[in-house]
């Protein structure tokens, strides 16, 4: 049963412009998500986060959306860069789990 | 800064193998996980720990074990290694005192069993 789900395995955008990644969870105990970054041969990276209690984070060119009631987020970045390519991926917990439940990844390709 | 490393980046192991995997951070966290990464299914929790000589099973235990003797080392085991533990296997500690749910990871260890 996957509680995290990230429905696109792949994203292309161009340079420039904006890329959204979204994420959908069934698990309504979940009040904190997080996206992490992953480059090839490397480990993931935390990028972002946003508690349940707030509907939209900003971090630079980074910003978390939350639609509690759809249980969806989505990650915008603006402007896309080449080193944005890479793959990204959504994180969920309930509070106190001390765990986090992973969406399955969506790789994206920003294109110059 | 956190940093979390693992004991190989690339590691080839022959089927019926005993296979240790060594993760060490240098935190102080209490938390520590053993994750595979596979393509399609995303990161997938193996075993955690909260404490030493504490360990839960994750989403996947089955094959695994793991032993936390020190707080900073967690030591992922196959205990027989098979052709469908070939995997990305990640791990990752967080800090538990400060309730904090972000999660650093190590590099990764490529795990082929042939």
């Amino acid at each position: 049963d996957q509680q995290v789900k990230q429905n696109s395995p792949s994203l292309s955008v161009q340079e420039g412009r904006i890329s959204i990644l979204n994420c959908d969870y069934t698990n309504s105990m979940f009040d904190y998500f997080l996206w992490y970054k992953k480059y090839p041969a490397e480990g993931p990276t935390f990028l972002i986060s946003i508690s349940s209690i707030k509907d939209k984070n900003e971090d630079g060119r980074f910003t978390v959306f939350l639609n509690k009631s759809a249980k969806h987020l989505s990650l915008h970045i603006v402007p896309s860069q080449p080193g944005d390519s890479a793959v990204y991926f959504c994180a969920a917990s309930a509070w106190g789990a001390q765990k986090l439940v992973f969406g399955q990844g969506t790789r994206l390709t920003i294109n110059p | 800064d956190v940093k979390v490393t693992q004991s190989s980046r690339y590691l080839v192991k022959r089927t019926g193998e005993k296979v240790f995997l060594e993760c060490v951070q240098d935190m102080d966290h209490e938390n520590m996980f053993w994750y595979r990464q596979d393509p399609g299914l995303g990161l997938r929790l193996i075993y955690f720990s909260y404490d030493v000589k504490m360990k839960e099973k994750g989403d996947i235990p089955e094959g695994y074990s793991v032993s936390r003797e020190k707080k900073e080392r967690f030591s992922l085991i196959l205990e027989s290694a098979s052709t469908n533990q070939t995997s990305m296997y990640l791990c990752a500690s967080s800090d538990r005192a400060r309730n904090s749910y972000e999660q650093y990871f190590g590099p990764g260890t490529r795990l082929t069993v042939t």
